[in-house]
């Protein structure tokens, strides 16, 4: 199992620009996370899936949206990319809402 | 809503000491209560939890935890640090019966001295 996999590994966008974070995972999970951290903080949920087809906000859902055709995928877009969503982002997954979360290797995004 | 504070941003432990890393939650009832690693350019790895029952948890890599309701205390403990346990040490805290909205402390940096 690869687990929880996400590309790319780093990203510089241009203020305004539009990119899509991929994350999938191996395990069949149900419940899939984005998360991001900012330095010296620790991770804010940005948006959440309990299974394909249903998505919810977390914490920080703002410039950010997410769709969840699949069990395995769970992309991240960011659109008019902003200097304030510099930041390394994680996807995260568990099987069920009481299971560990397994986290991939994240993504260090950088809008100048 | 629940909150962590983990009130040491930095600390430095010479190899073979003991550590403790410590964390404050608040949350009206029994929380879920988590410890994750991140080594530099990596995930985070989960190294304990807890949920219910023995308020004394073992981990991976030799480390435990302690869950002190009177002091909303999760502190982490191990009795001899080895130069690979330097990393950034996060404490979450969930909403007890679900741990999918977990809310993360700022961490705590563990540097090993040799």
């Amino acid at each position: 199992n690869a687990g929880v996999t996400q590309t790319p590994k780093f990203r510089i966008l241009k203020i305004g620009q539009s990119m899509t974070l991929q994350c999938a995972q191996d395990m069949n999970h149900n419940y899939m996370y984005w998360y991001r951290q900012d330095p010296g903080m620790g991770l804010k949920l940005i948006y959440y899936s309990v299974g394909a087809g249903i998505t919810d906000k977390g914490e920080v859902p703002n410039g950010y949206n997410v769709s969840r055709s699949t069990t395995e995928d769970f992309p991240l877009r960011l659109e008019l990319a902003a200097p304030s969503q510099t930041s390394v982002y994680f996807c995260a997954s568990s099987w069920d809402n009481t299971d560990t979360q397994y986290f991939g290797p994240g993504t260090r995004l950088t809008v100048l | 809503a629940q909150s962590v504070t983990q009130p040491d941003i930095h600390i430095t432990v010479s190899e073979g000491a003991s550590l403790e890393l410590r964390c404050n939650y608040s949350y009206g009832a029994t929380p879920y209560l988590f410890w994750y690693v991140q080594s530099p350019g990596q995930g985070l790895q989960l190294l304990l939890k807890y949920f219910s029952g023995d308020t004394l948890v073992q981990g991976i890599k030799g480390f435990e935890a302690e869950f002190k309701r009177s002091q909303s205390s999760f502190n982490l403990r191990k009795p001899s640090v080895h130069w690979s346990d330097a990393a950034e040490y996060f404490c979450a805290v969930a909403p007890g019966g679900s741990n999918y909205k977990l809310t993360f402390g700022k961490g705590t940096l563990l540097t090993v001295n040799p």
